[in-house]
């Protein structure tokens, strides 16, 4: 199986600056690695897929990059909605999807 | 428009059983997997199991094999996660979702909170 780490676990950013978060895969995953966000109460929501695509209506502030074993999601400018928390999926071993852990961006 | 509506919510006692429902539409049901995610209160989300409603073709997460049954009727458009067992440790939100293998998972369900207490 592979094994998706994320880091930091709690992410303290203040409002309109820039959030950077990692993902890392204990395998290669090629280009097959997608972003959720998730806030309270909520269903997860795609945000990026293929590493760096945006799904259809997320914000260019977001972006991700990243190949193979590592991956970074970027917001460049947090606005308050954007307080959650953010998980990794790599789909390249379908279909045994496996998540990170999740990092929690919080107000600092 | 695409949906995926899940059943409500659910409180059990341990050791009963418990069939949790998710339909799908807007889209050709047969065409697409249709997974499930668990999440425990507070943790992270956590990958169960994938049916292809087309052929019923079903996969589990080592994890999750023998723990629950994903089951789907093509034609209600409905797939299923089923305890027949449960125990404290299976209360969590469960998440049914549409994975693809280009583009991550489109689609959720609104999720079923299972609680399981005597």
């Amino acid at each position: 199986e592979i094994v998706m780490t994320q880091s930091p676990a709690t992410l303290s950013v203040s409002p309109g600056e820039r959030a950077t978060l990692s993902c890392r895969a204990s395998q290669s995953v090629s280009s097959n690695l997608a972003w959720y966000q998730q806030k309270p109460g909520q269903a997860p929501r795609l945000l990026i897929y293929g590493a760096s695509t945006r799904a259809t209506g997320i914000p260019a502030r977001f972006s991700g990059s990243g190949s193979g074993t590592e991956f970074t999601l970027t917001i460049s400018s947090l606005q308050s909605e954007d307080f959650a928390v953010y998980y990794c999926q790599q789909y390249n071993n379908w279909p045994k999807l496996t998540f990170g852990g999740g990092t929690k961006v919080e107000i600092k | 428009e695409v949906q995926l509506v899940q059943s409500g919510a659910e409180v059990k006692k341990p050791g009963e059983s418990l069939k949790i429902s998710c339909k799908g539409s807007g889209y050709s049901f047969t065409s697409y997997w249709i997974g499930w995610v668990r999440q425990m209160p507070g943790k992270g989300l956590e990958w169960m199991g994938i049916i292809y409603p087309g052929d019923s073709d079903t996969r589990y997460s080592p994890s999750f094999q023998g723990q629950v049954t994903i089951s789907a009727d093509k034609s209600i458009s409905t797939a299923y996660l089923q305890w027949s067992s449960l125990k404290a440790s299976d209360t969590a939100m469960y998440y049914c979702a549409r994975p693809t293998s280009v583009a991550g998972i489109d689609y959720w369900g609104q999720g079923t909170l299972v609680t399981v207490s005597s």
